[in-house]
Protein backbone atom coordinates (compact mmCIF):
# COMPACT_ATOMS: atom_id res chain seq x y z
CA UNK A 1 0.00 0.00 0.00
CA UNK A 2 1.40 3.03 -1.28
CA UNK A 3 1.94 5.91 1.03
CA UNK A 4 1.55 9.73 0.13
CA UNK A 5 3.43 10.99 -2.59
CA UNK A 6 5.11 13.86 -3.88
CA UNK A 7 6.50 14.93 -6.49
CA UNK A 8 9.05 16.38 -7.65
CA UNK A 9 10.93 15.90 -4.80
CA UNK A 10 13.07 19.14 -5.38
CA UNK A 11 12.83 22.46 -7.52
CA UNK A 12 14.79 25.35 -8.36
CA UNK A 13 12.54 28.48 -9.54
CA UNK A 14 13.15 31.80 -10.02
CA UNK A 15 11.85 34.90 -8.93
CA UNK A 16 8.31 36.12 -10.48
CA UNK A 17 8.07 32.26 -11.41
CA UNK A 18 4.90 30.33 -10.99
CA UNK A 19 4.89 26.43 -9.55
CA UNK A 20 2.83 23.56 -9.30
CA UNK A 21 3.79 20.77 -6.89
CA UNK A 22 2.22 17.67 -6.88
CA UNK A 23 0.30 14.80 -4.26
CA UNK A 24 -1.26 11.87 -4.33
CA UNK A 25 -2.94 10.59 -1.06
CA UNK A 26 -2.83 7.36 0.76
CA UNK A 27 -5.27 5.36 -0.64
CA UNK A 28 -8.33 5.05 0.70
CA UNK A 29 -8.05 8.88 1.68
CA UNK A 30 -9.82 11.63 0.43
CA UNK A 31 -8.53 14.62 2.36
CA UNK A 32 -5.55 16.45 1.44
CA UNK A 33 -3.46 19.32 3.23
CA UNK A 34 -0.64 21.47 2.55
CA UNK A 35 2.23 22.42 4.92
CA UNK A 36 4.60 24.99 3.75
CA UNK A 37 8.17 24.11 6.10
CA UNK A 38 10.40 27.13 5.80
CA UNK A 39 14.12 26.35 7.37
CA UNK A 40 14.35 25.89 11.24
CA UNK A 41 10.62 26.63 11.38
CA UNK A 42 7.66 24.09 12.06
CA UNK A 43 5.41 23.05 8.76
CA UNK A 44 2.44 25.73 8.69
CA UNK A 45 -0.88 25.14 7.26
CA UNK A 46 -1.49 26.21 4.11
CA UNK A 47 -4.95 24.49 3.39
CA UNK A 48 -7.14 21.89 3.01
CA UNK A 49 -9.08 19.72 0.31
CA UNK A 50 -11.65 17.74 0.61
CA UNK A 51 -14.52 16.77 -1.82
CA UNK A 52 -12.83 19.07 -4.90
CA UNK A 53 -13.34 21.84 -2.34
CA UNK A 54 -10.53 24.28 -0.34
CA UNK A 55 -12.05 23.59 3.38
CA UNK A 56 -9.88 25.35 5.15
CA UNK A 57 -7.33 28.21 4.46
CA UNK A 58 -4.07 29.02 6.83
CA UNK A 59 -2.30 32.39 6.61
CA UNK A 60 -1.14 32.57 3.39
CA UNK A 61 -1.66 35.23 0.39
CA UNK A 62 -4.02 34.43 -2.48
CA UNK A 63 -1.04 33.73 -4.43
CA UNK A 64 -1.17 30.22 -3.37
CA UNK A 65 -3.93 27.81 -4.88
CA UNK A 66 -4.75 24.61 -5.22
CA UNK A 67 -7.24 21.70 -6.63
CA UNK A 68 -8.25 18.40 -6.41
CA UNK A 69 -9.12 16.16 -8.61
CA UNK A 70 -11.80 13.39 -8.39
CA UNK A 71 -9.44 10.82 -7.50
CA UNK A 72 -7.96 12.64 -4.81
CA UNK A 73 -4.56 13.58 -5.66
CA UNK A 74 -3.89 17.90 -5.38
CA UNK A 75 -1.78 20.39 -6.28
CA UNK A 76 -0.44 23.92 -5.06
CA UNK A 77 0.55 26.37 -6.99
CA UNK A 78 1.78 29.12 -6.20
CA UNK A 79 1.98 32.39 -8.63
CA UNK A 80 4.86 35.38 -8.80
CA UNK A 81 7.60 33.11 -6.51
CA UNK A 82 9.26 35.35 -4.09
CA UNK A 83 12.90 34.57 -2.54
CA UNK A 84 10.47 33.93 0.99
CA UNK A 85 8.56 31.02 -0.23
CA UNK A 86 11.78 28.68 -0.61
CA UNK A 87 10.43 25.97 1.89
CA UNK A 88 9.83 21.96 1.94
CA UNK A 89 6.37 21.83 0.95
CA UNK A 90 4.59 18.72 2.88
CA UNK A 91 1.59 17.17 1.62
CA UNK A 92 -0.86 15.52 4.22
CA UNK A 93 -3.63 12.98 3.20
CA UNK A 94 -6.17 12.09 5.98
CA UNK A 95 -10.02 10.04 5.70
CA UNK A 96 -12.97 12.32 5.39
CA UNK A 97 -15.22 13.33 7.89
CA UNK A 98 -15.56 10.42 10.11
CA UNK A 99 -18.30 11.32 12.28
CA UNK A 100 -16.22 12.74 15.39
CA UNK A 101 -13.63 9.77 15.36
CA UNK A 102 -9.71 11.83 14.30
CA UNK A 103 -8.34 11.92 11.28
CA UNK A 104 -4.99 10.28 11.32
CA UNK A 105 -3.15 12.40 8.79
CA UNK A 106 -0.08 10.74 6.90
CA UNK A 107 2.48 13.11 4.97
CA UNK A 108 4.58 12.59 2.37
CA UNK A 109 8.20 13.26 1.83
CA UNK A 110 7.90 16.60 0.38
CA UNK A 111 8.95 19.18 -2.20
CA UNK A 112 11.93 21.06 -1.65
CA UNK A 113 11.52 24.33 -3.54
CA UNK A 114 14.25 26.98 -3.97
CA UNK A 115 13.65 30.61 -5.50
CA UNK A 116 16.53 32.48 -6.56
CA UNK B 1 -4.46 32.24 20.80
CA UNK B 2 -3.21 28.78 20.08
CA UNK B 3 -0.05 28.34 20.08
CA UNK B 4 3.00 25.82 20.51
CA UNK B 5 6.17 26.50 22.50
CA UNK B 6 9.08 24.23 22.10
CA UNK B 7 11.83 26.35 24.12
CA UNK B 8 14.70 24.25 22.90
CA UNK B 9 16.04 25.22 20.00
CA UNK B 10 18.78 22.62 20.10
CA UNK B 11 20.08 19.90 22.68
CA UNK B 12 23.39 17.75 22.22
CA UNK B 13 23.75 14.79 24.81
CA UNK B 14 26.03 11.82 24.59
CA UNK B 15 24.91 8.47 23.56
CA UNK B 16 22.60 6.71 26.25
CA UNK B 17 22.16 9.67 28.31
CA UNK B 18 18.23 10.53 28.93
CA UNK B 19 16.85 13.30 27.42
CA UNK B 20 13.59 15.26 27.69
CA UNK B 21 12.09 17.63 24.90
CA UNK B 22 9.87 20.26 26.57
CA UNK B 23 6.52 21.44 24.91
CA UNK B 24 4.24 23.71 25.95
CA UNK B 25 0.98 24.99 24.26
CA UNK B 26 -1.76 27.86 24.57
CA UNK B 27 -5.34 26.82 23.88
CA UNK B 28 -8.90 28.14 24.51
CA UNK B 29 -10.38 25.02 23.51
CA UNK B 30 -11.14 22.34 25.60
CA UNK B 31 -11.21 19.50 23.18
CA UNK B 32 -7.82 19.17 21.44
CA UNK B 33 -4.98 16.55 20.51
CA UNK B 34 -1.51 16.53 20.99
CA UNK B 35 1.38 14.91 18.86
CA UNK B 36 4.91 14.66 18.51
CA UNK B 37 6.59 14.23 15.30
CA UNK B 38 10.17 13.27 14.57
CA UNK B 39 11.46 14.78 10.92
CA UNK B 40 15.34 13.36 10.43
CA UNK B 41 17.43 14.33 7.62
CA UNK B 42 14.93 12.98 4.93
CA UNK B 43 12.75 15.82 5.93
CA UNK B 44 9.46 13.27 6.17
CA UNK B 45 7.70 13.45 9.37
CA UNK B 46 6.84 10.64 11.23
CA UNK B 47 3.99 10.24 13.99
CA UNK B 48 4.75 9.28 17.18
CA UNK B 49 1.81 9.76 19.35
CA UNK B 50 -1.18 11.65 19.74
CA UNK B 51 -2.78 12.23 22.99
CA UNK B 52 -6.64 13.96 23.77
CA UNK B 53 -6.89 16.75 26.48
CA UNK B 54 -9.24 14.18 28.39
CA UNK B 55 -6.60 12.00 28.94
CA UNK B 56 -3.66 12.96 30.95
CA UNK B 57 -2.67 9.39 31.46
CA UNK B 58 1.45 9.32 30.66
CA UNK B 59 2.43 6.71 28.14
CA UNK B 60 5.30 4.80 27.25
CA UNK B 61 6.49 3.06 24.38
CA UNK B 62 9.78 1.64 24.38
CA UNK B 63 12.72 3.96 25.47
CA UNK B 64 10.60 6.76 24.67
CA UNK B 65 7.80 8.52 27.14
CA UNK B 66 5.60 11.10 27.11
CA UNK B 67 4.19 13.43 30.21
CA UNK B 68 1.21 15.03 29.90
CA UNK B 69 0.26 17.47 32.05
CA UNK B 70 -3.06 19.91 31.77
CA UNK B 71 -2.69 22.22 34.63
CA UNK B 72 0.98 23.30 33.22
CA UNK B 73 -0.21 23.38 29.51
CA UNK B 74 2.54 20.90 29.16
CA UNK B 75 3.40 17.84 26.94
CA UNK B 76 6.67 16.51 27.47
CA UNK B 77 8.76 13.81 25.73
CA UNK B 78 11.61 11.92 27.10
CA UNK B 79 13.85 9.28 25.25
CA UNK B 80 15.57 7.05 28.00
CA UNK B 81 19.17 5.53 26.88
CA UNK B 82 19.36 7.63 23.49
CA UNK B 83 20.66 6.08 20.61
CA UNK B 84 22.25 8.09 17.62
CA UNK B 85 19.64 7.00 15.73
CA UNK B 86 17.13 9.80 17.73
CA UNK B 87 19.20 12.87 16.15
CA UNK B 88 16.22 14.42 14.45
CA UNK B 89 14.19 17.36 15.06
CA UNK B 90 11.77 16.83 16.56
CA UNK B 91 8.16 18.55 16.74
CA UNK B 92 5.34 19.30 18.80
CA UNK B 93 2.20 19.69 17.68
CA UNK B 94 -1.81 20.71 18.53
CA UNK B 95 -4.92 20.21 16.58
CA UNK B 96 -8.67 20.32 17.39
CA UNK B 97 -11.51 17.84 17.58
CA UNK B 98 -13.49 20.49 14.97
CA UNK B 99 -10.59 20.06 12.38
CA UNK B 100 -7.56 18.90 10.66
CA UNK B 101 -5.57 21.36 10.53
CA UNK B 102 -2.16 20.70 12.78
CA UNK B 103 -0.28 23.79 14.69
CA UNK B 104 2.97 23.07 15.26
CA UNK B 105 5.96 24.24 17.26
CA UNK B 106 9.45 25.02 15.82
CA UNK B 107 10.62 22.37 16.25
CA UNK B 108 13.87 20.83 19.00
CA UNK B 109 16.75 19.34 16.95
CA UNK B 110 18.06 16.92 18.97
CA UNK B 111 22.04 15.24 19.01
CA UNK B 112 22.26 12.40 20.14
CA UNK B 113 26.99 12.22 19.96
CA UNK B 114 28.31 8.93 20.08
Amino acid sequence: DAGVTQSPTHLIKTRGQQVTLRCSPKSGHDTVSWYQQALGQGPQFIFQYYEEEERQRGNFPDRFSGHQFPNYSSELNVNALLLGDSALYLCASSPGTSGGKYNEQFFGPGTRLTVL
Amino acid sequence: AQKVTQAQTEISVVEKEDVTLDCVYETRDTTYYLFWYKQPPSGELVFLIRRNSFDEQNEISGRYSWNFQKSTSSFNFTITASQVVDSAVYFCALSYFRDDKIIFGKGTRLHILP
